[in-house]
């Protein structure tokens, strides 16, 4: 059974700083792999997906990387603003050859702080 | 981008009552899922909601107890019967497009 864990759990920052996010799965058989961003009484939003084949994605200040065979992703987020602060979400699609369409395995979660 | 919407967007209710909730997508789609978010918890997929069958169901989760209608491609509804305080969750409905997952804004439900 695929499993995620996301370290750290919670982090708090001073504005203008760069910071990582760790994601890390059980099962390497990923179809994808995305990150999210998750406010308060507004769902969840999608920030980057990443196929399996891919290495990396990057959305304006946003980086997401992968390595399948180590089971790990990072998030980079570049000179963090306050409105960063939000919990992020790591979650994965194991490849079950069509049956784990839109079956996401998510991790628990990143609560990051930017504090001007 | 996609737009997800679902009523209520929170509620109170009694222990032993059901709450039903709707989830209106944007575009038709042949499977909406629902997810359960309880306190302090990562997201968990209840069931695949399919047009034209059977919700699927994850291992935990029954029919009895969650319900689910899909009577067209951009509608579904998931009822949460019988509650008990244990059923005190963010419950959220979500659609594919491509390869990417997108979520409504979620059911905040707390049962006393």
């Amino acid at each position: 059974k695929q499993e995620v864990t996301q370290i750290p759990a919670a982090l708090s920052v001073p504005e203008g700083e760069n910071l990582v996010l760790n994601c890390s799965f059980t099962d390497s058989a990923i179809y994808n792999l995305q990150w999210f961003r998750q406010d308060p009484g507004k769902g969840l939003t999608s920030l980057l997906l990443i196929q399996s084949s891919q290495r990396e994605q990057t959305s304006g200040r946003l980086n997401a990387s992968l390595d399948k065979s180590s089971g790990r992703s990072t998030l980079y987020i570049a000179a963090s603003q306050p409105g960063d602060s939000a919990t992020y979400l790591c979650a994965v699609t194991d490849n079950a050859g069509g049956t784990s369409y839109g079956k996401l395995t998510f991790g628990q979660g990143t609560i990051l702080t930017v504090h001007p | 981008s996609a737009v997800i919407s679902q009523k209520p967007s929170r509620d109170i209710c009694q222990r032993g009552t059901s709450l039903t909730i709707q989830c209106q997508v944007d575009s038709q789609v042949t499977m909406m899922f629902w997810y359960r978010q309880q306190p302090g918890q990562s997201l968990t997929l209840i069931a695949t909601a399919n047009q034209g069958s059977e919700a699927t169901y994850e291992s935990g989760f029954v029919i009895d107890k969650f319900p689910i209608s899909r009577p067209n491609l951009t509608f579904s509804t998931l009822t949460v019967s019988n509650m008990s305080p244990e059923d005190s969750s963010i419950y959220l409905c979500s659609k594919s497009s491509g390869d990417t997952q997108y979520f409504g804004p979620g059911t905040r439900l707390t049962v006393l």
